[in-house]
């Protein structure tokens, strides 16, 4: 299994749509998890930080499966300003993130 | 809201010159990295710094990169020798406490274009 992996799309949804993303990762020992979302050409930004089973943030919801080392994002209600690059990001050792190549989302009127 | 600020934005240097990239972490921030990112790839480590000294670097950072904290506000990488390869955007992060646990927050970039 890749350290990271996830599905890199195009998500291509409508305004109001429900879309949701996966991540797979492979160390066993990693206790933090965390979603960024890139913007093309931009650094990427904290989105949402998982620490136990889930973590929910308005219309965004994170959860975790650590049993089948599983990942997932949900997005409620998309907006135009959603569209964006979402980065699965876990932990390898002490301090180095290690990032999944991204997953592509274009929200459209 | 305090962010991580890096200089310059856009670098271009000759293949074979040295460059130094710098960073002024959040200020109460403790752990500091660098990362890059080759154009349409992902995010990847280069090292992590903490108490004045590197505490983790990946098999990218090489004899070629150096990282220091000449002061107590800067965080500077520096690539000697540059290739072609080393062009990519530079993304300098830190966080309050060890990054495993705590979000990493990223500084705008510095994009380095090697000709």
């Amino acid at each position: 299994r890749k350290e990271v992996e996830q599905d890199p799309g195009p998500f291509n949804v409508p305004e109001g749509a429900t879309v949701a993303f996966n991540c797979t990762y492979s160390n066993s020992a990693s206790q933090s998890f965390f979603w960024y979302r890139q913007d093309c050409r931009k650094e990427p930004k904290l989105l949402m930080s998982v620490y136990s089973s889930g973590n929910e943030d308005g219309r965004f919801t994170a959860q975790l499966n650590r049993a089948s080392q599983y990942i997932s994002l949900l997005i409620r209600d998309s907006k135009l300003s959603d569209s964006a690059t979402y980065l699965c990001v876990v932990p390898y050792n002490t301090d180095k993130l290690i990032f999944g190549t991204g997953t592509r989302l274009q929200v459209f009127p | 809201e305090p962010e991580v600020t890096q200089t310059p934005s856009h670098q271009v240097t000759q293949m074979g010159q040295e460059v130094i990239l710098r960073c002024v972490p959040i200020s109460n921030h403790l752990y500091f990295y660098w990362y890059r990112q080759i154009l349409g790839q992902k995010v990847e480590f280069l090292v992590s710094f903490y108490n004045n000294e590197i505490s983790e670097k990946s098999e990218i950072f090489d004899d070629q990169f150096s990282v220091e904290r000449p002061d107590g506000s800067n965080f500077t990488l520096k690539i000697r020798s540059t290739k072609l390869e080393d062009s990519a955007m530079y993304f300098c992060a830190s966080s309050e406490r060890d990054g495993g646990n705590q979000p990493q927050h990223f500084g705008d970039g510095t994009r380095l274009s090697i000709l």
